[in-house]
């Protein structure tokens, strides 16, 4: 059982549609961030939340950590073939420095 | 450099051969992580550094993976006797602080252990 739990774990969509993807624990985090991940290379932070409740933007992509810190979600609104990838949720723990990392969706967006 | 740099990008290693791979952290970076990915999968945690010490290992799978970063920069994941259970990315990753501005990953190193 991962720490983090993601889910959906595929998603396959078309462009234009929304989506949300979900990111679970029985843990707190002292922070929590989404990485998103293309094929050959390496995750690319997309985000950093830290307060209970907290939300951001991102252009048509929003972010939400839980008023817990237990649980986050990202919300993609009229999803395009860019946004296709495989998005990781991952946290710290208290005064950790360690990220933790959910088992990632896999997003497929079709034109 | 401007980002995190790991050599070799791709490695095949016979069971029983030995492999280092290399991280070159972004300058200035106190933090630096190992992490293994399996094929579709997040990255799982495999040992950290801050400067040259080594602050947790608990991630290392057996007794045949070992790290060092000896003078504080460049960092050397070091597999003896590969497995071909071993086969996965290995990615590193370097930080000023992973709590608030998160990691700067490399592009990985793909082992694939015949």
């Amino acid at each position: 059982t991962q720490l983090l739990e993601q889910s959906p774990q595929f998603l396959s969509i078309q462009e234009g549609e929304n989506l949300t993807v979900y990111c679970n624990s029985s843990s707190v985090f002292s922070s929590l961030q989404w990485y998103r991940q293309e094929p050959g290379e390496g995750p690319v932070l997309l985000v950093t939340v830290v307060t209970g409740g907290e939300v951001k933007k991102l252009k048509r992509l929003t972010f939400q950590f839980g008023d817990a810190r237990k649980d986050s979600s990202l919300h993609i609104t009229a999803a395009q073939p860019g946004d296709t990838g495989l998005y990781l949720c991952a946290g710290v723990r208290n005064a950790g420095n360690m990220l933790t990392f959910g088992g990632g969706t896999r997003l497929m967006v079709k034109p | 450099g401007a980002g995190v740099s790991q050599s070799p990008r791709y490695k095949v290693a016979k069971r029983g051969q030995d492999v280092a791979l290399r991280c070159d952290p972004i300058s200035g970076h106190v933090s630096l992580f190992w992490y293994q990915q399996a094929l579709g999968q997040g990255p799982e945690f495999l040992t950290y550094f801050q400067n040259e010490a080594q602050l947790d290992k608990s991630g290392l799978p057996s007794d045949r993976f070992f790290a060092e970063r000896p003078e504080g920069s460049v960092s050397t994941l070091k597999i003896q006797r590969t497995q071909q259970e071993d086969s996965a990315v290995y990615l590193c990753a370097s930080s000023t602080g992973p709590r608030l501005y998160g990691y700067t990953f490399g592009s990985g190193t793909r082992l694939t252990v015949v």
